[in-house]
C-alpha cells in the first residue's frame, strides 16, 4: 500500500516549457487534490476533482490545467511555465465526503524550479 | 471567508522543553480543527485532529483541546525531542462548492536542540 505518489520528485523548466505533473494513489479514494506551497503562505489550493472524469478550480487555478481520466490518477498540467509557478507541489486524496471530518492523505511532493 | 492564523516562527527549542504552538481560527458554522506535521524532505502528514467543541485530539505525545469560546486549537507537548524537528500547520475544513476543502495556516517551522 503505496498511498499517494507523485511523479517526478524534481524538475528545473525553462519559462514558456510544458509539464505534466503525475498523482496516484492506491486507496479508492474519491477525492484528489493539487496544492502550490510558498514560503510564508502554508498551502493554497489549485485544483481538485470529486470523482473520475470531474475536476474544479480551487484558490489559484490560472496557468494550470488537471484531467482525473482514471479514479488513481490526478495529473497537473503548465501550458507555459512562468517563474511565478516556482514552487512545491503536493498532492492529496480523501475519502468520499463525510461530514466535515475527512482527513487529507499527502504525498511528498514535487519542486518545480522555473528559470 | 473561512481563515487560520498560526504563530509565527521558527521556533527554536532545547530537548525536553514545553512546547506551545498558537493557533486561532474564523469559520462559519462549525469546523473540524487539524495539526498537520511535516517533516524535512517529505509530505504533510495528519499529527491530530478534533472534530467538535471540548474535544481533545492526542498522539504522540501532542494534544490540542478544540476552543470554540476563543476560537483556538493550540498545539501542546510536554516535553520535546529532537525528532519533532518539523513545519507544524493548523487546519481547518471548510466547505468549497462540493468538496471538503481544507484551510491551511502559514506553517510554524519548530526546531529542537540536543
Amino acid at each position: 500500500n503505496a498511498g499517494v505518489t507523485q511523479t517526478p520528485k524534481f524538475r528545473v523548466l525553462k519559462t514558456g516549457q510544458s509539464m505534466t505533473l503525475l498523482c496516484a494513489q492506491d486507496m479508492n479514494h474519491e477525492y484528489m487534490y493539487w496544492y502550490r506551497q510558498d514560503p510564508g503562505m502554508g498551502l493554497r489550493l489549485i485544483h481538485y476533482s470529486v470523482g473520475e472524469g470531474t475536476t474544479a478550480k480551487g484558490e489559484v487555478p490560472d496557468g494550470y490545467n488537471v484531467s482525473r481520466l482514471k479514479k488513481q490518477n490526478f495529473l497537473l498540467g503548465l501550458e507555459s511555465a512562468a517563474p511565478s509557478q516556482t514552487s512545491v507541489y503536493f498532492c492529496a486524496s480523501s475519502y468520499l465526503l463525510a461530514g466535515d471530518k475527512e482527513t487529507q492523505y499527502f504525498g511528498p511532493g514535487t519542486r518545480l524550479l522555473v528559470l | 471567508g473561512d481563515s487560520v492564523t498560526q504563530m509565527e516562527g521558527p521556533v527554536t527549542l532545547s530537548e525536553e522543553a514545553f512546547l506551545t504552538i498558537n493557533c486561532t481560527y474564523t469559520a462559519t458554522g462549525y469546523p473540524s480543527l487539524f495539526w498537520y506535521v511535516q517533516y524535512p524532505g517529505e509530505g504533510l502528514q495528519l499529527l491530530l485532529k478534533a472534530t467538535k467543541a471540548d474535544d481533545k485530539g492526542s498522539n504522540k505525545g501532542f494534544e490540542a483541546t478544540y476552543r470554540k469560546e476563543t476560537t483556538s486549537f493550540h498545539l501542546e507537548k510536554g516535553s520535546v525531542q529532537v525528532s519533532d524537528s518539523a513545519v507544524y500547520f493548523c487546519a481547518l475544513s471548510g466547505r468549497y462548492s462540493s468538496a471538503s476543502k481544507i484551510i491551511f495556516g502559514s506553517g510554524t517551522r519548530l526546531s529542537i536542540r540536543p
